[in-house]
């Protein structure tokens, strides 16, 4: 069954890099997901889609500090350059014919 | 640009009705599947509805199967989720987006069932 798996929390420092890890289920490594942005007390926002080759497009606007990467059934979303904006919860998404799966997001902290 | 808005929702008791309505701007309407994506208060995001460009095929979440309909009217550019025997657990806010990666997401409209 496909399934999306984050860690609940993760911090760094301001400047500093961090990456968010989101795990496809087995057997659907070819996957690719998109990963979605919600700040505190506003709605989400679309941050890129991540292809199973570490390919990714991010959406307008998307500061290049923001990037995508792949390793099996591993998704990652990287922040480098941290700033007190980035706060905030980080979910990724998927989708099979006519559905779509979230992971149960990552709270990032600064 | 492309945008979607979401209206319709309100303050409802357990047992009622309300209908969602969603309408997109900026891109090909009739080009994209659609779907209804909610959010809890304090929760994470939870895939509600799902319907074909055309609206030949649609899918529901097992939560909300047999109570909601989702519908689209592509003379309108619009979307709408037809929502009876509202639960407590239907509280939220509830979102629409486009295709397979939600490229764009609109502000939302919340909707709370209370007693």
């Amino acid at each position: 069954q496909l399934a999306l798996t984050q860690s609940p929390s993760a911090s760094a420092s301001l400047g500093a890099s961090v990456r968010l890890t989101c795990t496809l289920s087995s057997g659907h490594n070819n996957y690719a997901i998109a990963w979605h942005q919600q700040q505190p007390e506003k709605g989400p926002r679309y941050l890129m889609k991540v292809n199973s080759d570490g390919s990714h497009t991010k959406g307008d606007g998307i500061p290049d500090r923001f990037s995508g990467s792949s390793s099996g059934a591993d998704r990652y979303l990287i922040i480098s350059s941290l700033q007190s904006e980035d706060e905030a919860d980080y979910y990724c998404q998927t989708w099979g014919t006519g559905i779509q799966i979230f992971g149960g997001g990552t709270k990032l902290t600064v | 640009q492309v945008k979607v808005v979401e209206s319709g929702g309100g303050v409802v008791q357990p047992g009622a009705s309300l209908r969602l309505s969603c309408v997109g701007s900026g891109f090909i309407f009739s080009n994209y599947g659609m779907h209804w994506v909610r959010q809890a208060p304090g929760k994470g995001l939870e895939w509600v509805a799902f319907t074909r460009f055309d609206d030949s095929n649609k899918n529901y979440a097992a939560s909300v199967e047999g109570r909601f309909t989702i519908s689209r009217d592509n003379s309108k550019n619009m979307l709408f989720l037809q929502m009876n025997s509202l639960r407590l657990e239907d509280t939220g806010v509830y979102y629409c987006g486009r295709g397979n990666e939600f490229d764009f997401w609109g502000q939302g409209t919340l909707v709370i069932v209370s007693s």
